[in-house]
């Protein structure tokens, strides 16, 4: 099973500014990597996928990034809306498709 | 629109069960696969189970093998989970995802229900 960790668990950002979040894989997963956006008291949603395709209707102010064992997603500016808990996810060898334990971005 | 609606949770004692389900529209169910997905209160997401298109296929975690039983319905466009011998560390929102298709293997879940909470305490 590919285990993926992410970092920070927790990071303080001011709005308007760039917050920059790491997920590693154990292996190689090569771009087959996703990111997930959760709201409290919401299910995820999809934001990146293939690594750097932002999924349907997100905004050009996210952005994914890596391939293999290291991968960043950027928030550009944080609006308001931004500020929650962030997961990766491994899909290129399964099952199990393994999840990060999760990056919470919070206002500073 | 793409949506998925659990149903099914509540409170049971341990050692009990408990069958969710999973209710698909606006898309071609029988075209994909389907998964399980937990996460346990203020804790991050677990994969639980996942099934094929034709249920040819059927995989889960570790955690739950043995216990619990995922299912689906085409003509119904339903996926089910048939939780029994329930465990306090089971409780969670379990939420349906939306997995591969036909076509392409390496997907992510891109659709996701609201989850449907489970709790298991005496």
């Amino acid at each position: 099973e590919i285990v993926m960790t992410q970092s920070p668990a927790t990071l303080s950002v001011s709005p308007g500014e760039r917050a920059t979040l790491s997920c590693r894989a154990s292996q190689s997963v090569s771009s087959n990597l996703a990111w997930y956006q959760q709201k409290p008291g919401q299910a995820p949603r999809l934001l990146i996928y293939g690594a750097s395709t932002r999924a349907t209707g997100i905004p050009a102010r996210f952005s994914g990034s890596g391939s293999g064992t290291e991968f960043t997603l950027t928030i550009s500016s944080l609006q308001s809306e931004d500020f929650a808990v962030y997961y990766c996810q491994q899909y290129n060898n399964w099952p199990p498709e393994t999840f990060g334990q999760g990056t919470k971005l919070e206002i500073k | 629109e793409v949506q998925l609606v659990e149903s099914g949770g509540g409170l049971v004692k341990p050692g009990g069960s408990l069958r969710l389900s999973c209710a698909a529209s606006g898309f071609t169910f029988s075209s994909y696969s389907m998964n399980w997905v937990r996460q346990a209160p203020g804790k991050g997401l677990e994969w639980v189970s996942s099934i094929s298109s034709s249920s040819s296929y059927i995989y889960y975690a570790d955690s739950v093998k043995g216990r619990f039983t995922i299912s689906r319905d085409n003509a119904k466009n339903s996926l089910y989970l048939q939780m029994n011998s329930l465990r306090a560390e089971d409780t969670a929102v379990y939420y349906c995802a939306r997995g591969r298709n036909l076509k392409q293997w390496l997907v992510p879940f891109d659709y996701w229900g609201q989850g449907t909470l489970v709790t298991v305490s005496s």
